[in-house]
């Protein structure tokens, strides 16, 4: 079967840094998604990875490892706003996205 | 900046109701989903199609039917509404981005009484 594992739940202190790892076994691979989701409201695209290595967006960084099936996104500079729930979602062998449950992320000043 | 819509946002109603949840997009995608969340639980996809006339079941049987007769118009129509079906349901589209991302609506939180 297909399996995305996540931390459930993660807590940091703002201007921080934290990681939030995520595992897979898909069938097939064609890029690893992350998105942030504020309670209550839709996800919103943070990044992608296709490509071993890691991808650089401002605060946020993910990396991709796929033959260790292993991602992480990296998020510096904690701010309030940056509670929320993060989600791994992997593209599988037919273009479809299969999500993890996602990691609340909460923050304390 | 994907623009989709989706009415209503919250809907509350009883057993055995059909209803249609409406979602829309401005962007001109040929590829949309629906979706169904439960609070601290993972994206489920129910229904999604590769452009008009053509659409497709998800993973995840949730008794509802969709159409796609239009590029922008992706609604989702549950015949006969059960407890079961309360949910937050998301509607999504990808088109040409560099990704080929998921563009994500504000959802509707049904609650079947």
């Amino acid at each position: 079967g297909q399996n995305i594992d996540q931390p459930t739940e993660m807590t940091a202190t703002e201007g921080a840094i934290v990681q939030i790892n995520c595992t897979y076994q898909t069938s097939g691979f064609n890029g690893l998604f992350w998105y942030q989701q504020h309670a209550g409201e839709a996800p919103t695209f943070l990044s992608y990875n296709v490509l071993d290595g890691l991808e650089e967006k401002g605060r946020f960084s993910s990396f991709l490892s796929r033959s260790k099936g292993y991602s992480y996104l990296l998020l510096k500079e904690l701010q309030m706003k940056d509670s929320a729930s993060y989600l791994c979602a992997v593209m599988d062998s037919n273009y479809q996205l299969i999500w993890g449950a996602g990691t609340k992320l909460i923050i304390k000043p | 900046e994907a623009d989709i819509y989706q009415t209503p946002r919250y809907l509350v109603i009883g057993t055995g109701k059909k209803i249609t949840l409406e979602c829309s997009q401005t962007m001109g995608h040929d590829k949309m989903y629906w979706y169904q969340q439960d609070p601290g639980m993972e994206l489920h996809l129910i229904h999604y199609s590769y452009g008009v006339n053509s659409t497709e079941k998800g993973d995840l049987s949730s008794e509802s039917t969709v159409s796609r007769i239009r590029t922008e118009h992706f609604p989702l129509t549950l015949e006969s509404a059960r407890p079961s079906h309360t949910s937050q349901y998301l509607c999504a589209s990808a088109g040409t981005g560099d990704y080929n991302e998921q563009f994500f609506g504000p959802g509707t939180r049904l609650t079947v009484l």
